[in-house]
């Protein structure tokens, strides 16, 4: 079953933009990922929040956590042609919420960055 | 240095017949998951390993699946009689430590076609 819902499910905008995503997940969780996927490079690691954070920044990436609205939301910022791919959030239950060992990933968010 | 390696990239079975995915994980990754990806869908987890113990297999969808990893490093997934419904990408990630708690790098995935 997916753990995560993203939110949109698609989304277009024009290169330079921000592009934000939002996940909600829906048991506890130990950590958060989130992944990209596109065609050339498969699903490729962003960066991972840990349960007891509340942002991380990566480069052009901010990532946000709210164990008290189960939601995470992802930030791009200055975005280029290079970043259109499929991006999900991943939550590993684990030892705390005593799920499986592997990741719970939502469908996902289709981001097509226009030139 | 090399990343995860599936083999093969795409396979075709006619319905009933059994196939293996092998997959190579990062050289000395202990831990290696395997996942079922549908079109348009999120990553769906199938089983884990630590090493060559299978710790976790609660995402086989039937007893069709099998997943062995005797040495500790090389994995091949086993599916007995396939169904339509198997027809998918199946997805290896492996991580440098134990459990889901990590960063998991993906291989390119195996995507059968079952006809």
């Amino acid at each position: 079953s997916q753990q995560g819902e993203e939110d949109p499910q698609a989304l277009s905008i024009q290169e330079g933009e921000n592009a934000t995503m939002n996940c909600s997940y829906k048991t506890s969780i130990n950590n958060l990922q989130w992944y990209r996927q596109n065609s050339g490079r498969g699903l490729v690691h962003l960066i991972l929040i840990r349960s007891n954070e509340r942002e991380k920044h990566s480069g052009r990436l901010r990532v946000t956590l709210d164990t008290s609205k189960k939601s995470s939301s992802l930030l791009i910022t200055a975005s280029r042609a290079a970043d259109t791919a499929s991006y999900f959030c991943a939550g590993f239950e684990g030892y705390s919420g005593g799920g499986a060992d592997g990741l719970t990933f939502g469908k996902g968010t289709h981001l097509i960055i226009q030139p | 240095g090399a990343g995860v390696s599936q083999s093969p990239r795409y396979k075709v079975a006619k319905r009933g017949q059994d196939v293996a995915l092998r997959c190579d994980p990062i050289s000395g990754h202990v831990s290696l998951f395997w996942y079922q990806q549908a079109l348009g869908q999120g990553p769906e987890f199938l089983t884990y390993f630590q090493n060559e113990a299978q710790l976790d297999k609660s995402g086989l969808p039937s007893d069709r699946f099998f997943a062995e990893r005797p040495e500790g490093s090389v994995s091949t997934l086993k599916i007995q009689r396939t169904q339509q419904e198997d027809s998918a990408v199946y997805l290896c990630a492996s991580s440098a430590r134990g459990g889901g708690i990590y960063e998991q790098y993906f291989g390119p995935g195996t995507r059968l076609t079952v006809t």
